[in-house]
């Protein structure tokens, strides 16, 4: 079966520092990968989607940047964090065979201060 | 790009009684899909429609597609504590991506 790992789960970082956030997908090869932001109570915004090694889309212009250096990893990063980059980043995968559903990590927690 | 848009925001519901959420779309929708969101939880997979009028039920949740393919919605019956939490729609475009445009959520909150 598939899993999905992020982490770490929950993150407090000062403002102008560096961000690293990590997600791996076990049991599937060649998965579409996604990163989306979530707000406090409010809906998934897609940040960035790969599917296939070192290929990514950016969806909104930010102070964020992903990358993909193997088949079922997938790397959001950012050089300076900035206040309004806090949030719940979540990963999400789903096969690459006219399959829509999506299947997500258990999520990071940023705090920027 | 496609948008679709949920009814009500909030929903708040006492234990044992019905409700239903909704999910509008101004366009034709190629499928839909239903995720839910525990709170401090991730969104999980409910289910996906794709034909038009489609009727789905999962124990307590029916979930229907509407003729049009513009609107889709999420029945709970004998609502129980175990419902709370966010519900999304979220409906995929043609592209090789595979990228689903989500709405804004319904969340749900139940009284003992």
């Amino acid at each position: 079966s598939q899993t999905i790992h992020q982490w770490p789960a929950t993150l407090v970082q000062p403002v102008g520092s560096p961000l690293s956030l990590e997600c791996t997908v076990e049991g599937t090869s060649n998965p579409n990968l996604y990163w989306y932001r979530q707000a406090a109570g409010r809906g998934l915004q897609l940040l960035f989607y790969s599917v296939g090694i070192g290929q990514i889309s950016s969806e909104v212009p930010q102070n964020l940047s992903a990358s993909r250096p193997q088949d079922r990893q997938f790397i959001l990063s950012s050089k300076k964090l900035l206040l309004s980059d806090s949030g719940f980043y979540l990963c999400a995968w789903n096969r690459d065979t006219h399959s829509y559903e999506q299947y997500f990590g258990p999520g990071t927690r940023l705090t920027v201060t | 790009g496609q948008q679709v848009m949920q009814i009500p925001q909030y929903q708040h519901v006492q234990e044992g009684e019905d409700f239903t959420t909704y999910c509008n779309s101004s366009t034709t929708l190629s499928n839909i899909q239903w995720y839910k969101q525990r709170p401090g939880g991730h969104p999980v997979f409910l289910i996906q429609l794709v034909k038009s009028g489609e009727v789905k039920k999962q124990k307590r949740l029916t979930f229907q597609f509407g003729e049009a393919k513009k609107n889709s919605s999420l029945h709970i019956t004998a609502t129980q504590t175990t419902d709370v939490g966010t519900y999304f729609c979220a409906q995929a475009g043609m592209s090789n991506d595979y990228k689903l445009s989500f709405g804004a959520g319904t969340t749900v909150t139940v009284r003992a």
